[in-house]
């Protein structure tokens, strides 16, 4: 079974432009994550999706958004980019049903490395 | 709100010995716990994790982790370590509410020395 892939692995853009990240979960997996980490803040919870609907978020800004398709691949975009930003963004999947979420470890991703210069 | 702390930035060992990876808790609620590994320029890897029953439980590459109840704790363990343990370890809390989202602790950082 393959695992959570997200492209592209590194990225450099400069500040005030705009990035699409994208994840694709486990085949069945219907609830996909993301979450930042960086060095000072550690790992934060960004938003989470089951079935192209959002169901949680976190503590950022409008300029983070999400959405989910409905073959559960998953896209975070981020726009005018910050110095801030820059940060190892990480998707992580599970199945998505109530019981089979909470309880079920998280799958994640290798992350995307985004560079903010 | 859920939150999850991991007292000690770093934890030094020599190869063979015990390793403890501390973690402590605090939810509203009976919590799902969870322990992840992630290597440089990795994601995080799944070790093991705790929902109901045992208190101690067993998971990957040797590790265990015992739940403590009283003292809000899950403190994950290695009766031998190996250099290649040597990594950044993360506790992570879940709790069976309407809440989807891991709150991770800081993380650990082990290094395991030969």
């Amino acid at each position: 079974k393959a695992g959570v892939t997200q492209t592209p692995r590194y990225l450099i853009k400069t500040r005030g432009q705009q990035v699409t990240l994208s994840c694709s979960p486990i085949s069945g997996h219907r609830s996909v994550s993301w979450y930042q980490q960086t060095p000072g803040q550690g790992l934060q919870f960004l938003f989470e999706y089951f079935s192209e609907t959002q169901r949680n978020k976190g503590n950022f800004p409008g300029r983070f958004s999400g959405r989910q398709f409905s073959n559960s691949r998953s896209e975070m975009n981020v726009s005018t980019l910050e110095l801030g930003d820059s940060a190892l963004y990480l998707c992580a999947s599970t199945p998505g049903l109530l019981t089979g979420t909470l309880n079920t470890e998280a799958f994640f991703g290798q992350g995307t490395r985004l560079t903010v210069v | 709100a859920q939150s999850v702390a991991q007292p000690e930035d770093q934890v030094n060992v020599a190869e063979g010995n015990p390793l403890t990876v501390k973690c402590t808790y605090s939810v509203s609620g009976n919590p799902y716990l969870f322990w992840y590994v992630q290597y440089p320029n990795r994601g995080l890897q799944f070790l093991l994790k705790y929902i109901t029953g045992d208190n101690l439980v067993k998971g990957s590459y040797g590790f265990e982790a015992e739940f403590n109840k009283s003292q809000t704790s899950f403190h994950l363990k290695k009766p031998s370590a190996l250099v290649s343990d040597s990594a950044l370890y993360f506790c992570a809390v879940r709790v069976p509410s309407n809440d989807y989202k891991l709150s991770f602790g800081a993380g650990t950082t082990v290094t395991v020395r030969a």
